[in-house]
């Protein structure tokens, strides 16, 4: 098993420019999250999806969207760059009756 | 809205001597988890250890346990032996009980932990 798995690692944007972050797990997990971390910070949660076609707002939504079409995939759009998005994006994922989350590798992304 | 709060932005310790990082949450949930992570340079999270709310026994695993003080919304971990492997962020984090919408983590800012040779 690959696990959780997030591309790209790194990522440089402009203001205004969008993007997607990609993340995928092969372990069948029903639960699925986007957490950023800011510099020094704790991770704070975006988005979670409960499953295919179910996804909610975090602590902290304004900015990006996500989509949950299969199990596997979670990916993360950023429409419009602002600086403020500056962090590093963590993805993970956990299986129905347990509370334990299995993170990916992280993307760091910078908007300049 | 629960919060975890990490009152120690910084630690040090020396190789093979113990040391403890502090937590402090609240919540008015009765049926929670809390845990500690761990995050080193690779920026990878790494679980060191989880507790559940309605266990008196305090978790253990290996050179790592936490004092879990439910009435004071306290938990922390002690790293016993500590080795130069241990030096990483450490993040306390919360999450509610079985529900429907997963295991939703509140993370604390976390504390950095550095092990002297």
């Amino acid at each position: 098993n690959a696990g959780v798995t997030q591309t790209p690692k790194f990522r440089i944007l402009k203001i205004g420019q969008s993007m997607t972050l990609q993340c995928a797990q092969d372990m069948n997990h029903n639960y699925m999250y986007w957490y950023r971390q800011d510099p020094g910070m704790g991770l704070k949660l975006i988005y979670y999806s409960v499953g295919a076609g179910i996804t909610d707002k975090g602590e902290v939504p304004n900015g990006y969207n996500v989509s949950r079409s299969t199990t596997e995939d979670f990916p993360l759009r950023l429409e419009l760059a602002a600086p403020s998005q500056t962090s590093v994006y963590f993805c993970a994922s956990s299986p129905p009756g347990k509370n334990e989350q299995f993170f990916g590798p992280g993307t760091r992304l910078t908007v300049l | 809205a629960q919060t975890v709060t990490q009152s120690q932005p910084e630690m040090s310790v020396q190789e093979a001597e113990t040391v403890t990082l502090s937590c402090t949450y609240d919540t008015s949930e009765s049926d929670y988890y809390l845990f500690w992570y761990k995050q080193p340079p690779s920026r990878q999270m790494i679980l060191v250890i989880r507790q559940e709310a309605y266990k008196q026994q305090n978790a253990t695993e290996n050179r790592f346990s936490v004092n879990f003080q439910k009435a004071a919304k306290s938990f922390s971990l002690k790293i016993s032996d500590s080795q130069l492997g241990d030096a990483a962020m450490y993040f306390c984090a919360y999450s509610r009980g079985q529900e429907t919408s997963g295991s939703r983590l509140t993370f604390g800012e976390g504390t950095q932990l550095t092990v002297n040779p």
